[in-house]
């Protein structure tokens, strides 16, 4: 699977829209890209996946660059329950037989 | 609501000990996972079923056994051979009818030594 690669950390006003960032410059044509948060003692929450086509669900956006070599993640209206690492992951899919394999992540601290 | 049920939330094993996790969807999910999180660490898988009566081992499988005798459970046994334990036991789960399926989560077990 391809390596991505996130800024350890990133504040945001609440209320204000969040991006976060992914390089992912390996991506080969046949790998999604999948995004999740962790909230503190809890389990890993999915976010939104895409192959290359901009996806928009109930939760955030995902904009995949022409070339897909990068990704932007990005949360409406933070509120503080979105503070939690985020972890892009790049991969290609199997039929219930794939590892996720998450790497440092983002840090997201929503400012009051 | 559709999930993944962990429980319990929190154990505590003594030396010499085997204790079991359990893990319950509802979701339907023909595959099931199991992955250990360490403070400060990504996810290593342990053991993966795609189906009934069928698992693999994974990436640290040592110490550990499962079973996979329903579509909803996928209990999870630490045994006395597994010398460090002490983590946090994910349970995840996933369609396998189409390929970009994303696993979901339980909310984990974390396990401690006494």
């Amino acid at each position: 699977d391809a390596k991505t690669t996130q800024p350890p950390s990133m504040d945001c006003a609440e209320g204000r829209a969040a991006n976060l960032p992914c390089n992912h410059s390996t991506i080969s044509g046949n790998e999604y890209v999948y995004w999740y948060r962790q909230i503190h003692s809890q389990g890993p929450q999915y976010i939104i996946h895409g192959l290359k086509n901009n996806e928009t669900n109930e939760m955030a956006s995902l904009i995949i660059t022409e070339d897909r070599k990068s990704s932007t993640l990005i949360l409406p209206h933070a509120t503080l329950r979105d503070t939690a690492v985020y972890y892009c992951i790049v991969r290609v899919s199997n039929f219930g037989n794939e590892k996720l394999t998450f790497g440092t992540g983002t840090r997201l601290t929503i400012i009051p | 609501d559709g999930g993944i049920t962990q429980s319990p939330k929190y154990l505590f094993r003594k030396e010499g000990q085997n204790v079991t996790l359990s893990c319950e969807q509802n979701l339907n999910h023909d595959a099931m996972y199991w992955y250990r999180q360490d403070p400060g660490q990504g996810l290593r898988l342990i053991y993966y079923s795609q189906i009934v009566n069928d698992f693999q081992k994974g990436d640290i499988a040592e110490g550990y056994s499962v079973s996979r005798e329903k579509k909803e459970s996928f209990p999870l046994t630490v045994t006395s051979a597994q010398k460090n334990p002490t983590a946090f036991y994910l349970c995840a789960s996933s369609m396998t009818e189409y390929s970009n399926q994303p696993q979901h989560f339980g909310d984990g077990t974390r396990l401690s030594i006494l």
